[in-house]
């Protein structure tokens, strides 16, 4: 099986840098995925792990560690919009993907 | 690239009736697709794994004669709620990804809440 925890709530200034973290432990870890989802919609993909070590894309990164089971999402200049829930989720080697809870971050003013 | 149409969006439906949902991949093959529920404030729970032209997967607690999935073909999977109750309103979502290919993130179709009165 899976277990997934990432932190319930965050909350950050606009224009900052902020950095959720996901933790994990799987019976067999082929892939780390984040999401973003807003309120009443279907998550969207922002980043694929499979080897360790930071993967860049625009204001968003995503770093993974395999022998620590740890991942985190880092976003940078923080717009309101990116007020949502991030979701990080693992992939099995059966290909399905286990979602944490996700974080709900609040950027403000 | 990589879209999925979920069809209806929403739909609000009598508490014994059925309700299907199409999920369909409008520019990729999808031999594996995936369909999940998820309650207010909480995270998506995989129900089952649809897999064209074979039976689908289904995870523990998961009623699969309640939760009828069909993958007749490449590009559509359909989830059947059968004889649905107010418990099973929720907001259903599917995604899939290319046959070809494993480094892409799955794709979600845009979800679709059920109300079941």
């Amino acid at each position: 099986g899976q277990n997934i925890d990432q932190p319930t709530e965050m909350t950050a200034t606009e224009g900052a840098i902020v950095q959720i973290n996901c933790t994990y432990q799987t019976s067999g870890f082929n892939g780390l995925f984040w999401y973003q989802q807003h309120a009443g919609e279907a998550p969207t993909f922002l980043s694929y792990n499979v080897l360790d070590g930071l993967e860049e894309k625009g204001r968003f990164s995503s770093f993974l560690s395999r022998s620590k089971g740890y991942s985190y999402l880092l976003l940078k200049e923080l717009q309101m919009k990116d007020s949502a829930s991030y979701l990080c989720a693992v992939r099995d080697r059966a290909g399905k993907s286990t979602f944490g809870d996700g974080t709900t971050l609040t950027v403000k003013p | 690239g990589a879209v999925v149409s979920q069809h209806p969006s929403w739909v609000i439906c009598k508490s014994g009736t059925s309700v299907k949902i199409e999920c369909r991949s409008l520019d990729f093959q999808a031999t594996t697709m995936f369909w999940y529920r998820q309650f207010p404030k909480q995270s998506l729970m995989l129900m089952a794994t649809s897999n064209e032209g074979s039976k689908a997967t289904y995870e523990q607690g998961v009623e699969k004669d309640k939760f009828l999935i069909n993958h007749a073909s490449l590009t559509l999977s359909t989830l059947t709620v059968t004889s649905a109750h107010p418990e099973d309103s929720s907001f259903y979502i599917c995604s899939a990804r290319p046959s070809m290919g494993v480094g892409f993130g799955y794709t979600f179709g845009s979800g679709t809440r059920l109300t079941v009165v």
